[in-house]
This record gives C-alpha cells, structure tokens and sequence, in this order.
C-alpha cells in the first residue's frame, strides 16, 4: 500500500519568513495530493490540493509543488502570521474518489512574533 | 448547506462496552470515509463506504470494529468490547460521487476508562 513520509516533524520559523513542509509518497498509481491544516481540537481542514496533471499551484501566500518522478510535493507557506500556526498534514491517494488518503505524520508549524 | 455532522463529539467509555459513533455526510455527497488519530499523530484511514456498500475496509481492524452506511440516516462505526487502546479521535469525511475532495467533520473524541 501506499507510505507517506512528512518532515519536519516541527518547523519554528519568524513571522513574515516562509515556511516548506516536504512529503515523498511510495506508490505510482497515486495522483492525487492534498494538504490539510489542523488545529488543536478542530477538524482538519483542506487548504490546498494538487493532481498529478499539475506541476505547481498556488493560493495567495500558499503554493504547492509535485515532482512525480521522484515522488514528492511540498507545501510553501509565504510572509507567515501567527494564525497559520498549526499542525499541517500532507496526504495522497490514486483519486476520482475511490480510495481513503494516506496522511504524513503531520508538522507542527510555529510562528514565532 | 450544513458542513459533514459527527456525534457525539465527546464519549466515554468503560472497557468491555460499545461505542457507536454517528457521521452525517454533507448534503449531496454520497461517499463516506472514517479515520482514526491517536494522539500526536496523523490520520490513519478506516473505512471508505458508499450508500449500503463497504467500498474499503482495509483499514478497519478485524475484530470489534464495523461501519455501516445505510439508505436512511447516518453512517455508523462500531465498535464493540472497547478497550484502553481504542482511545482516539475518530473523524469522518465526505465527498461527492467521483470526487477527490474529502471533507472533514468536527471528530468524535472517544475515551475508554
């Protein structure tokens, strides 16, 4: 089955500074990548999602990358603020709905004033 | 348009009892995924169901667990004889048919005494 690997576990980084959060997934046949961003006690919460027919895609300060070749995508966090201080979580799946996700481990993301 | 509903969001169990957990998919979606997170860590996936059909259950232990999604009402997860190690957040998602997005509800936090 599918094995996501997420690092760092923990990121502390200056407000206003950018953050990167890598994954490298194990299976091929997936081809779908979102990241999600939980905080403590809340559901997760999808902040951004890329298809393997994509390359990089963006959301204001949030931007995500993919090289399927070598089977990683990462999570880029622009100008940060307090409020993005949270757990974030990548995952992967083969899509079109047809199968769970499988989640990294998560990094705790802290933004420090 | 009510987001995905989960309750209890808080139960409490002794050892040897049942716990039954209830998700409410959002309105339109018909695909149903449950996750289980223990402390400190990511998201492990359960069980992906779709209106009276058990689509994945390759990550639901064998015994004492099952889910349920029937034509009428929530989609249940079961889980029979609980014990110390059950203690978990466990959360659902939902997605329309053919669709990779999940969404997450608020979780259920079980407790086991």
């Amino acid at each position: 089955g599918e094995n996501v690997e997420q690092h760092p576990s923990t990121l502390s980084v200056q407000e206003g500074d950018s953050a990167v959060i890598k994954c490298t997934y194990s299976d091929s046949a997936s081809n779908y990548f979102p990241w999600y961003k939980q905080e403590l006690g809340k559901r997760p919460q999808l902040i951004i999602d890329i298809r393997s027919n994509v390359g990089e895609k963006k959301d204001q300060r949030i931007a995500v990358t993919l090289n399927k070749t070598a089977k990683h995508f990462s999570l880029h966090i622009t100008e940060t603020q307090p409020e993005d201080s949270a757990v974030y979580f990548c995952a992967a799946s083969t899509g079109g709905g047809a199968d769970g996700l499988t989640f990294g481990k998560g990094t705790h993301l802290i933004i420090q004033p | 348009n009510a987001g995905v509903m989960q309750n209890p969001r808080h139960l409490v169990r002794r050892r040897g009892q049942e716990a039954r957990l209830r998700c409410s998919p959002m309105k339109g979606h018909s695909h149903v995924y449950w996750y289980r997170q223990l402390p400190e860590e990511g998201l492990k996936f359960m069980v992906y169901l779709q209106k009276e059909n058990i689509i994945d259950e390759s990550g639901m232990p064998k015994e004492r667990f099952s889910a349920e999604f029937p034509k009428e009402g929530p989609s249940i997860l079961r889980i029979q004889q609980v014990v110390r190690g059950d203690s978990a957040a466990y959360f659902c998602a939902s997605s329309p048919m053919y669709s990779d997005t999940q969404y997450f509800g608020p979780g259920t936090r079980l407790t086991v005494l």
